[in-house]
Order: C-alpha cells, then structure tokens, then sequence
C-alpha cells in the first residue's frame, strides 16, 4: 500500500524559507506513470495547487506562487521536497505531499495526512 | 483561467437522502472535471475523474455527471461517513493551472 509521508518545521517565521519533506513508501517515485505533487489548504478553505514533479525532474508551477517556489526529487531515496521562499502569514496552510496520475487523468489519487506549517514570529 | 464555482456552500440532509451537488466552470472543459471528498482532519480523497469515472474502491452511491460547463455529483443514500466537504477540480488547463473549487459541506440536518 502506497503511503506518503510530510515531514518540516511547524512554525516558520516570516520572510524566511519553509522546506517540507515527503516520504514515499510502498512504492516508488520513479515509477512512470505519476507526478508528485504539494498542494496546500489555509485554514477553513479549499485546497490550493502548489507544484509538481516527474522522476526525470520535469516540473510544474502554479503560477501565482512559481516565483518562490522550487520542487525536486531525489529518487535514490524516494524521497521529494518543498521549498518556498519569503513566506508571509498568507502561506500558513496545511501541507499535502500527493501522488498524481502522469497517463490519462493527472488527478491526486494518493495523498499524505498533511503538515500543518505556520508563518509567525 | 477557468473558475469554479460550487453550489450550494452547505447542504444540509439526512442520512439515506440523496446529496446533488454542482461545479459550474467558467468556460468549457471538456469532461475535465474531478470530484474529491473531505472529511474533517483528513486529506481530500479522490472520488470521481472526468466527470464520471469512479476512482477505485469509491462505492456505487458516489456517481458523476456533466460535460461543458456544468457537472453534478449525486450521493445516493448518505451513509453517515459521507457527512463531510465535497471539493470539484478541473484539469483542463493543466499543467498551466489546477484549481480546485470552493467547496460544498454536506453536513446533518
């Protein structure tokens, strides 16, 4: 069974970077059919599309957030990342590492529990 | 870009009613459309892809409809796990864009 795992700091002060890590287990990221993705939910609203990556290192941005946000891979350790630069309290969410559908359908069909990260001093 | 618009924001029935809900999009997609569920404390979970494809071990109550700009979601008999938030997603612009939309809370009356 297919598990992902988020894992970073909680608390991230403002203007600083949040680096997220997400674990895959149960399979693995160079399996071509699928993207890894974030995605991200503030508080009490619907979830928000952050980034996502194929094995190969081709990746996609959402473009509101693309000019301070880097995602990569490494497949020696199935391992994928987050980083996103000069957060502001607007970038307090719940973090979500997915598996996306590379093939036909591209949506999220496996999800990890989340991290909640917020921005404050 | 295209935007989604949910209705109605809360939706509120018993368990064993049948739950409609509706996704508009802003222009045409296709059949572009996603379905996810969300319960409290836990992630979105993939219904529906494509308007009305099941993703697997979704029960037959859950089914999907629509084409263009309007869909629908149509929960059968509400079991009381199925008391949660129901998130639409559109693919069409991808991967320029991947929006969700606001939500439905379906929740007991």
């Amino acid at each position: 069974q297919l598990q992902l795992q988020e894992s970073g700091p909680r608390l991230v002060k403002p203007s600083e970077t949040l680096s997220l890590t997400c674990a895959v287990s149960g399979g693995t990221v160079t399996n071509s059919g699928y993207y890894w993705a974030w995605i991200r939910q503030p508080p009490g609203k619907g979830p928000e599309w952050i980034a996502s990556i194929y094995y190969t290192g081709s990746s996609y941005y959402n473009p509101s957030l693309r000019s301070r946000v880097a995602i990569s891979v490494d497949t020696s350790s199935d391992l994928f990342f987050l980083r996103l630069r000069s957060v502001t309290a607007a970038d307090t969410a719940v973090y979500y590492c997915a598996r996306q559908e590379a093939l036909v359908s591209f949506y999220f069909d496996y999800w990890g529990q989340g991290t909640l990260a917020t921005v404050s001093s | 870009e295209v935007v989604l618009t949910q209705s109605p924001a809360t939706l509120s029935l018993s368990p064993g009613d049948t739950a409609t809900l509706s996704c508009r999009a802003s222009q045409s997609i296709n059949t572009y459309l996603a379905w996810y569920q969300q319960r409290p404390g836990q992630a979105p979970r993939l219904l529906i892809y494509d308007s009305s494809n099941r993703a697997p071990g979704i029960p037959a109550r859950f089914s999907g409809r629509g084409s263009g700009t309007d869909f629908t979601l149509t929960i059968s008999s509400l079991e009381p796990e199925d008391f949660a938030v129901y998130y639409c997603q559109q693919r069409f612009n991808w991967p320029h864009s991947f929006p969700f939309g606001p939500g439905t809370k379906v929740d007991i009356k």
